[in-house]
């Protein structure tokens, strides 16, 4: 059975930084791009980071694009969104979701982040 | 970037009936490897989205067939021949032809 565990969401003052992780289990994990998707509250759905299956290409949405680091361990099964400059804009419930074109056939439980003083 | 623009935004639909998604992007969804990246996504009430179709008029493994996707090029369908009770919540289009990927605003779907 394919498990996406999102992890790392917390409280956070305006300017700090998170790890987010996705621990993935009941598929080969290597051969999978994967994405991250968030939704702020009451709100639609909003594409973050994309990761190539080896980690050699990375893609980001203008609004985190150098704030944000999407990485993966493929010996661990685990992908990563490092966060720094968080600010009110990045509260949100964030996801990572298998594959980066046809985005979304698993998807994780999501993981809060708030980012508040 | 690519604009993904759903109508309507709210659908009330009667049970047992059919109900229809639009879903319209500003640019050509069709990719240099001739795959056409539109996808699809049910998302109920406090719950992570689920999706139900991939590539136009895939559909995902468990999604009922009463499920269909349809479309070409900037134009796309999201079909429920028979609305059920389960479907209600918020579907959204998205597009994973172009960097960067983009979603449409959502259609919340009701009964009447």
């Amino acid at each position: 059975e394919v498990q996406l565990l999102d992890s790392g969401g917390d409280l956070v003052q305006p300017g700090g930084s998170l790890r987010l992780s996705c621990a993935a289990s009941g598929f080969t994990f290597s051969t999978y791009g994967m994405s991250w998707v968030r939704q702020a509250p009451g709100k639609g759905l909003e594409w973050v980071s994309s990761i190539s299956p080896s980690g050699g290409g990375t893609y980001y949405a203008d609004s985190v694009k150098g704030r944000f680091t999407i990485s993966r361990d493929n010996s661990m099964n685990t992908l990563y969104l490092q966060t720094n400059s968080l600010g009110a804009d990045d509260t949100a419930v964030y996801y990572c979701a298998t594959g980066y074109r046809s985005v979304g056939g698993y998807w994780g439980q999501g993981t809060l982040v708030t980012v508040s003083s | 970037d690519v604009v993904m623009t759903q109508s309507p935004l709210s659908l009330p639909v009667t049970l047992g009936q059919p109900a229809s998604i639009s879903c319209t992007s500003s640019l050509s969804l069709v990719h240099s490897d001739g795959n056409t990246y539109l996808n699809w996504f049910q998302q109920r009430p406090g719950q992570s989205p689920r999706r139900l179709v991939y590539k136009v008029s895939n559909r995902d493994s468990g999604v009922p067939d009463r499920f269909s996707g349809s479309g070409s090029g900037t134009d796309f369908t999201l079909k429920i021949s028979r609305v059920e009770a389960e479907d209600v919540g918020v579907y959204y289009c998205m597009q994973g032809t172009h960097w960067p990927r983009t979603f449409g605003q959502g259609t919340k779907v009701e009964i009447k």
